[in-house]
């Protein structure tokens, strides 16, 4: 079956410091990986995606994320976490599943501590 | 581009009432999506359209949810009779349809109190 795995719940991080939330994967074929970004009360913002190529994928807001194969991982990262960083993140892939569907993960709250 | 437009923004309504919920996607985008946001459920795709026919309703609750995309500039997601489980927040989102590597966008959402 496909899937994605949001292996935390939440993720705390001081200001400054390197951040990562975690994305597995699990799917037939190529995958079609992505990251969206959801802040109290709106709707998801698209953050970044691969697609093929590069296995580090750059994005908005500073935002990057690494493809791995091998171990089925698309990892978000960002070198130094702000405050305004703190919101709630989703990966999600597109998967052929009798159609072709993106299927989201359950998400990571991410925390920037001042 | 003034990005997914939904109304209402906040709807409260008692159980056994219908609820319709609007959406008007990107112009020029040919896929559309409902989806459904719980606490305990996460985030859920209800319905998809592509060209403004639906592609897979496999992820709507049961018969009491029906969504329509009569042109490629509107759809609705109706709930009739409304049940308090239904409270959620559902959002519209579109995409260019050209290939598995769409991006989504989406919309600010609806925020559904069922009393």
């Amino acid at each position: 079956a496909q899937s994605v795995a949001q292996p935390e719940d939440q993720v705390n991080v001081a200001e400054g410091n390197p951040l990562t939330v975690k994305c597995t994967y699990s799917v037939s074929g190529n995958p079609y990986l992505f990251w969206y970004v959801q802040y109290p009360n709106r709707g998801l913002q698209f953050l970044l995606k691969y697609i093929t190529g590069d296995n580090l994928v750059k994005g908005s807001y500073g935002f990057e994320a690494e493809f791995n194969k091998s171990q089925t991982s698309f990892h978000l990262k960002k070198p130094s976490a702000l405050v305004s960083d703190s919101a709630l993140y989703f990966c999600a892939v597109r998967a052929y599943s009798g159609t072709y569907k993106y299927i989201f993960g359950t998400g990571t709250r991410l925390k920037v501590l001042a | 581009d003034a990005g997914v437009i939904q109304s209402p923004r906040h709807e409260v309504t008692e159980m056994g009432q219908e609820v319709t919920l609007r959406c008007k996607p990107i112009s020029g985008h040919n896929s559309l999506f409902w989806y459904r946001q719980t606490m305990m459920r996460g985030l859920e795709l209800l319905i998809y359209f592509n060209n403004n026919v639906p592609i897979d309703d496999s992820g709507m609750p049961e018969d009491r949810f029906s969504a329509k995309m009569p042109n490629a500039s509107f759809s609705t997601l109706k709930i009739q009779p409304s049940e308090p489980r239904d409270s959620a927040v559902y959002f519209c989102a579109s995409s260019l349809g050209g290939g598995r590597g769409d991006t989504q966008y989406f919309g600010p959402g609806t925020r559904l109190t069922v009393l």
